[in-house]
């Protein structure tokens, strides 16, 4: 089952904070967050592997809560360079690699 | 020095056409993903390769067939080539299965 992402799309102005939210409808061993710029690759951003676990990366940080089957991705003071579209990709518990991606979330920031 | 690298960036072909797509990491991983990416941005795991053995092998029409001669390379090669399989195919590898996924840039397929 694909994970949801919300909101779908958020517009921001340099220095706002946002929140992306992915929810699962099955259990979640492990969330990875990527970010992908028109026409780019996917770019890894961080990975949670324990639910409860926190993970900063400069000003984008993420939780895991696994009882509520959710991650979050927290953008502090967001940057016209955070623009892009972020996808979460959910494992399951064999260690295969398997990721399920949500419909990512776009994001624009304006300066 | 790229670390996962595609080729071609670009293919533009014709129904019926049979073509590949060649991919390599110098990340001395061990585990190569093949994706599909369609025109809607949905991201979905095609194959997965785990030293040179298929691991994964996602609901996807025979046409497809990946092939790894060596951990450090997997290709896609595609049969009979429909208008529906237009889309950009990514390749990527991660250290283990659980590890972070590292990205080639990209092939945009178009079947004309």
């Amino acid at each position: 089952q694909q994970p949801v992402q919300s909101p779908q799309a958020v517009i921001l102005r340099e220095g706002e904070d946002a929140v992306i939210n992915c929810s699962s409808s099955k259990a979640l061993y492990s969330v990875h967050w990527y970010r992908q710029k028109h026409g780019e690759a996917p770019v890894f951003l961080m990975i949670l592997l324990k639910g409860g676990e926190q993970k900063g990366h400069e000003k984008i940080s993420a939780s895991f809560n696994e009882k509520k089957q959710q991650s979050s991705l927290y953008l502090t003071a967001s940057q016209l360079s955070y623009s892009g579209t972020y996808f979460c990709g959910t494992g399951g518990s064999g260690n295969t690699g398997k990721l399920i991606f949500g419909q990512g979330t776009t994001l624009q920031v304006k300066p | 020095d790229t670390a996962v690298s595609q080729t071609p960036k670009y293919l533009v072909t014709q129904m019926g056409n049979d073509k590949s797509i060649k991919c390599e990491q110098n990340l001395g991983h061990d585990t190569m993903y093949w994706y599909k990416q369609d025109s809607k941005k949905f991201l979905k795991i095609m194959f997965s390769y785990n030293n040179k053995e298929l691991i994964i092998n996602e609901t996807v029409p025979n046409r497809f067939s990946p092939k790894s001669p060596d951990k450090a390379h997997l290709n896609l090669h595609i049969n009979s080539l429909e208008l529906g399989d237009s889309a950009v195919y990514f390749c990527a590898s991660s250290q283990t299965g659980a590890g972070e996924q590292y990205f080639g840039p990209g092939t945009r397929l178009t079947v004309t």
